[in-house]
């Protein structure tokens, strides 16, 4: 069975700038979340998305948004990016609650 | 707020020598704890899942275990590719499908 894939696996932007992030999960997963991982803060939680419906979202600001599709892909998108933005942004694929969520390899996110 | 707390935040080892990591928890009302191991510039790769006091669970060399505060990770004759970062994160019941983080443990297993 495939695993979760991201793309792109790195990406530079400029302050400003935005960016859109996917994710494709393991076949037969509906659930799908997002994670923000860097040196200082460790694993955070962005949001989590349940047959397209956002059912939880974590303390970051409105730049952060994301959507998942009828096929439960998912993406997420960080508006007027900014330095401390820099992280590697993880998604993770759950058959549904209570279960373990499998993780992608990441999108390295750099911000100049 | 969920919190999870890791120790030691690193560990070296010599192989073959045993050890444990702690992972204390304050949750209101425990859902599931999972275990997860992060290789460098990787994605965290789960390990275990624990739903209940006094649940353990085994895979090669780690062992799971759980108890209504905390968890242990139990490396038993360590060798140098169980050298990762191993995670620990709780869910929280009954409406919450986030993992809260630990920061981790980092451990080095020597030749």
């Amino acid at each position: 069975k495939a695993g979760v894939t991201q793309t792109p696996r790195y990406l530079i932007k400029t302050r400003g700038q935005q960016v859109t992030l996917s994710c494709s999960p393991i076949s037969g997963h509906r659930s799908v979340s997002w994670y923000q991982q860097t040196p200082g803060q460790g694993l955070q939680f962005l949001f989590e998305y349940f047959s397209e419906t956002q059912r939880n979202k974590g303390n970051f600001p409105g730049r952060f948004s994301g959507r998942q599709f009828s096929n439960s892909r998912s993406e997420m998108n960080v508006s007027t990016l900014e330095l401390g933005d820099s992280a590697l942004y993880l998604c993770a694929s759950s058959f549904s609650v209570a279960y373990e969520q499998y993780f992608g390899p990441g999108t390295r996110l750099t911000v100049t | 707020e969920d919190q999870v707390t890791q120790s030691p935040e690193a560990l070296r080892l010599q192989e073959g020598e045993s050890s444990s990591l702690n992972c204390s928890y304050t949750v209101s009302g425990l859902r599931g704890l999972f275990w997860y191991r992060q290789d460098p510039g990787k994605g965290p790769e789960f390990l275990f899942t624990l739903y209940s006091a006094g649940e353990e669970k085994e895979k090669e060399r780690l062992k799971a275990t759980l108890t209504k505060k905390e968890s242990f990770l139990h490396i038993t004759a360590p060798k140098p590719e169980d050298s990762a970062t191993y995670l620990c994160a709780v869910q929280a019941s009954p409406d919450d499908y986030k993992l809260s983080f630990g920061a981790g443990t980092t451990v080095t297993v020597r030749a």
